[in-house]
């Protein structure tokens, strides 16, 4: 199972804001920058933030990140339609078991 | 920009064997390091290793060491993922991203793997 927790799903009207967390522990998120994927229904997935809180070229400036200690959190803001999908946080882990892990997932459902 | 093109869809018989490929068209192939990903169906992303082709140092999650092997040709641009004996739990579908840094930073399409008798 995943050591990086996420809230199962969020949901919110059109133009409205959600924000998604990301808990972690100091082996993984304390020590280490977070990203944040986005996965359409049926697609791949699709890095949406890198480096904790940096947009890759033609990603919107509705997305947004942060970290603070040993969570993170992605917010959306002026929601849409189209935003609808599962998100994914993910960072390197420098335990014994180390490697790259992945959060649980959220699904964004867009009333 | 990188552009991972993953080879097709696959249907395979338990213990039989499977090499499935990630290819990058472009010229940055041994610039950076090129992941496996699981996803079983419905299910999250599992973070299955990482290869980096300059020198093929490659790093294996605990929970996959041994039951899959990831290697690349650099004079291809491709990367693999390769089992020996399948079995029905490794239904899924697989993906390959690349990186440079901290991140997953583009990824192929996926491919499905389906393993039943």
């Amino acid at each position: 199972q995943s050591v990086l927790t996420q809230p199962p799903s969020v949901s919110a009207a059109p133009g409205q804001k959600v924000t998604i967390s990301c808990s972690g522990s100091s082996s993984n998120i304390g020590n280490n920058y977070v990203s944040w994927y986005r996965q359409l229904p049926g697609t791949a997935p699709k890095l949406l933030i890198y480096d904790n809180n940096k947009r890759p070229s033609g990603i919107p400036n509705r997305f947004s990140g942060s970290k603070s200690g040993t969570s993170a959190t992605l917010g959306i803001t002026g929601l849409q339609t189209g935003d609808e999908a599962d998100y994914y946080c993910g960072t390197w882990d420098s335990s014994l078991s180390a490697g790259y892990v992945f959060g649980t997932g959220t699904k964004v459902t867009v009333l | 920009e990188v552009q991972l093109v993953q080879s097709g869809a696959e249907v395979k018989k338990p213990g039989e064997s499977l090499k499935i490929s990630c290819k990058d068209p472009g010229y940055s192939f041994t610039t950076y390091w090129i992941g496996w990903v699981r996803q079983m169906p419905g299910k999250g992303l599992e973070w299955m290793g990482i290869i980096y082709p300059s020198d093929s140092d490659t790093r294996y999650s605990p929970s996959f060491q041994g039951q899959v092997t990831i290697s690349a040709d650099r004079s291809i641009s491709t990367a693999y993922l390769q089992w020996s004996s399948l079995k029905a739990s490794d239904t899924a579908i697989y993906y390959c991203a690349s990186g440079s840094g901290n991140s997953f930073d583009f990824w192929g399409q996926g491919t499905l793997v389906t393993v039943s008798s």
